[in-house]
């Protein structure tokens, strides 16, 4: 089965840092790969799907790259509403199957 | 507007039963797949099980396949998730979603499961 990883697990940053969050897979999954934020309460937000497409409505700030088994969420410059926990998650459809990363949690530094 | 709304969670004893709930409205319902998200306070969201539109593929996470089962009634914009022989560790915050080509673009607001003696 294949498996996510992300790194790092957490991080403290401040407004107007560069973050970058990885994930990996332990089988190429080409580019099967959606991030997400969360935040607690609240129901996770679509940020980026196969990859690279960023959602509409989603600030320009966060970018999505890799394919195969390398990934990478990248948010240009960090604001004080991005402080929160992003997800990776690969999906198939044959057969149906969503699995997320185990998260990398955001907080001010 | 496009609204998802979960309802159905509770304080169950463990080895029971629990139906949750999710209403649809504002987007035509029978044209996504729809799934189930859970999440437990400090830890990660766990993929639960997804449905798609006319009910030809089904998926479970390993944790709950054969104790868990997702239906949907499209005329009533109606996702379903039967939950038999509960155990304390399926106790979590339940999210529906939505499914719109690679991810899932459109959230409840969760429900609250508790299992406990």
């Amino acid at each position: 089965d294949i498996q996510m990883t992300q790194s790092p697990s957490s991080l403290s940053a401040s407004v107007g840092d560069r973050v970058t969050i990885t994930c990996q897979a332990t089988q190429d999954i080409r580019k099967y790969l959606n991030w997400y934020q969360h935040k607690p309460g609240k129901g996770p937000k679509l940020l980026i799907s196969d990859a690279s497409k960023l959602e509409t409505g989603v600030p320009s700030r966060f970018s999505g790259s890799g394919s195969g088994t390398e990934f990478t969420l990248t948010i240009s410059s960090l604001q004080a509403e991005d402080f929160a926990t992003y997800y990776c998650q690969y999906y198939d459809d044959l057969p149906l199957k969503f699995i997320f990363g185990p998260g990398t949690k955001v907080d001010i530094k | 507007e496009v609204q998802l709304v979960e309802s159905g969670g509770g304080l169950v004893q463990p080895g029971r039963s629990l139906r949750l709930s999710c209403a649809a409205a504002g987007f035509k319902f029978e044209d996504f797949s729809m799934h189930w998200v859970r999440h437990v306070p400090g830890k990660g969201l766990e993929w639960v099980s997804g449905i798609t539109w006319n009910s030809g593929s089904i998926g479970y996470a390993d944790s709950v396949k054969g104790r868990f089962t997702i239906s949907r009634d499209n005329a009533k914009y109606s996702l379903f998730l039967q939950m038999d022989s509960l155990r304390p560790e399926d106790t979590a915050f339940y999210y529906c979603g939505r499914r719109r080509w690679g991810g899932i673009d459109v959230w409840g607001q969760g429900t609250t499961v508790t299992v406990s003696s």
